[in-house]
């Protein structure tokens, strides 16, 4: 298994720039997540899904679209980037979501800048 | 305002040695915490976790305590290695579906 995929690993924008960050797991897990990892802020929750056609925001979704067409993949949209989405981007997924035993894999990573 | 805090950028200690890795939240719903490991370049990895009916939750060499009238849970790590050298990560949640990450410790273990 490769577990979870992102693509690309680093990726620079200028302002107003749209582009589509990747996330793919093949783990069969229904569960996917999208952080942004910024300095002293830890991981916050962008979008999450719990099921293919199913999605909703977490804690910072402004500035970001999701879709979940298939249980596989979880793409994340920047419709306008701005440089306060400067940050390092983890996709996440896990069995169900709905069970506290379920730890939850994340992506090595899109590194992100903005400019 | 962040409802899991990790107050301590960054922690050193001696190979071999306990190391306590400390976590406080604000929220009473939450009733799931979870610690994970992350080196560098890479993403987080799960180490333990623990529910809101247990205080404590061992696994090897990682104990995780929880104090649910603090509002705050520890990591332990004895004995310490230096391949522990990484961020510590603790999470938190209410609905398994929302998780609340705390800013990060750094851990050192010098040899």
């Amino acid at each position: 298994n490769a577990g979870v995929t992102q693509t690309p690993k680093f990726q620079v924008l200028k302002t107003g720039q749209s582009m589509t960050l990747q996330c793919a797991q093949d783990m069969n897990h229904e569960y996917m997540s999208w952080y942004r990892q910024d300095p002293g802020m830890g991981l916050r929750l962008i979008h999450y899904s719990v099921g293919a056609g199913i999605t909703d925001q977490g804690e910072v979704p402004n500035g970001y679209n999701v879709s979940r067409s298939t249980t596989e993949d979880f793409p994340l949209r920047l419709l306008s980037a701005a440089p306060s989405q400067t940050s390092v981007y983890f996709c996440a997924s896990s069995y169900e979501g709905t069970s506290g035993s379920d730890e939850q894999f994340f992506g090595p990573g899109t590194r992100l800048t903005v400019l | 305002d962040q409802q899991v805090k990790q107050n301590s950028p960054s922690l050193s200690v001696q190979e071999g040695r306990i190391s306590i890795l400390n976590c406080d939240y604000t929220n009473s719903m939450f009733d799931y915490f979870l610690w994970y490991k992350k080196y560098p370049a890479e993403g987080p990895t799960f180490l333990i976790s623990i529910s809101s009916i247990k205080d404590k939750n061992e696994d090897g060499r990682f104990t995780v305590f929880l104090n649910k009238s603090a509002k705050h849970l520890s990591l332990h790590i004895v004995p310490s290695q230096p391949g522990d050298s990484a961020v510590y990560f603790c999470a938190a949640s209410a609905t398994f579906n929302k998780f609340y990450f705390g800013s990060g410790t750094k851990l050192n273990v010098k040899p």
